[in-house]
C-alpha cells in the first residue's frame, strides 16, 4: 500500500523557519518526482513545489519562490521542505504529493501555524 | 484569481448525475488542456486523483466518474450519486512547469 506520511508542523512565530519530512513507502520513490501542496484554511488547494526524481528540475510557486526549498533524500525515502521568513498566510495544511502532470499519490498533511 | 475557474458549489439527488465545469482564463491555459486531471477531497483524509489526462481513470476510480473537454472548458460527470461522493473536487492542469488549481467545487448529495 502507497502511504505518504507528512511531519513536522505546528506553531511558529512569524520570520520563523520550520522543516516538512515526507516518509513515503510501498512504491518506488526514488523513481517519482514529488511535489509540496498547501491548503490554507477555507482555501482550496495551492501547489507550492517540485523536484524532478534524480533532484535535477525543481520548480516554486512565485508564493514560496525565495523563502521555501524542497529537497529529497532518496536513499531515505524522504522528502523534505525547508521553509523560512514565514508568513501568517503561510498557515495551512501541507501535503506531499507524487507525480508531474498530475498528482497520483497524495499524503494526509500536516498543519503549519505562522502566528506570534 | 486562478488561471482555472470553478463553481463554487453543485449539488444532484442521489442516483442522478452532475457535471462540474473547470474553465481555462488564458491562451496557455486552453492549451494546456490535455493535462487536466481531478482531485476528490473529503475534508481531514488525502486527495484522490479521479480522472487524469482529461478522460483517464486510475485503477479502482468507479466508472461512474468521467471527464471531458470542450473548448475552454473541462468537465467532470458523476453518474449515478451516491452519498460517499460528497466532496470537494479540484480541477488542476500542468502549465509552464506548475500544477495549477482550480478553486474547488464543493459536491452535496441531496
Amino acid at each position: 500500500e502507497v502511504q505518504l506520511v507528512e511531519s513536522g508542523g505546528g506553531l511558529v512565530q512569524p520570520g520563523g523557519s520550520l522543516r516538512l519530512s515526507c516518509a513515503a513507502s510501498g512504491f518506488t520513490f526514488s523513481s517519482h518526482s514529488m511535489n509540496w501542496i498547501r491548503q490554507a484554511p477555507g482555501k482550496g488547494l495551492e501547489w507550492l513545489s517540485y523536484i524532478s526524481s534524480d533532484s535535477i528540475n525543481i520548480h516554486y510557486a512565485d508564493s514560496v519562490k525565495g523563502r521555501f526549498t524542497i529537497s529529497r533524500d532518496n536513499a531515505k525515502n524522504s522528502l523534505y521542505l525547508q521553509m523560512s521568513s514565514l508568513r501568517a498566510e503561510d498557515t495551512a495544511v501541507y501535503t506531499c504529493a507524487s507525480g508531474r502532470q498530475f498528482a497520483d499519490y497524495w499524503g494526509r498533511g500536516t498543519l503549519v501555524t505562522v502566528s506570534s | 484569481q486562478s488561471a482555472l475557474t470553478q463553481p463554487a458549489s453543485v449539488s444532484g439527488s442521489a442516483g442522478q448525475s452532475i457535471t462540474m465545469s473547470c474553465t481555462g482564463t488564458s491562451s496557455d491555459v486552453v492549451s494546456s488542456f490535455k493535462y487536466v486531471s481531478w482531485y476528490q477531497h473529503h475534508p481531514g483524509k488525502a486527495p484522490k486523483v479521479m480522472v487524469h489526462e482529461v478522460n483517464n481513470r486510475p485503477s479502482g476510480i468507479s466508472s461512474r466518474f468521467s471527464g471531458s473537454k470542450s473548448g475552454t472548458t473541462a468537465s467532470l460527470t458523476i453518474s449515478g450519486l451516491q452519498a460517499e461522493d460528497e466532496a470537494d473536487y479540484y480541477c488542476s492542469s500542468y502549465i509552464n512547469n506548475n500544477l495549477v488549481f482550480g478553486g474547488g467545487t464543493r459536491l452535496t448529495v441531496l
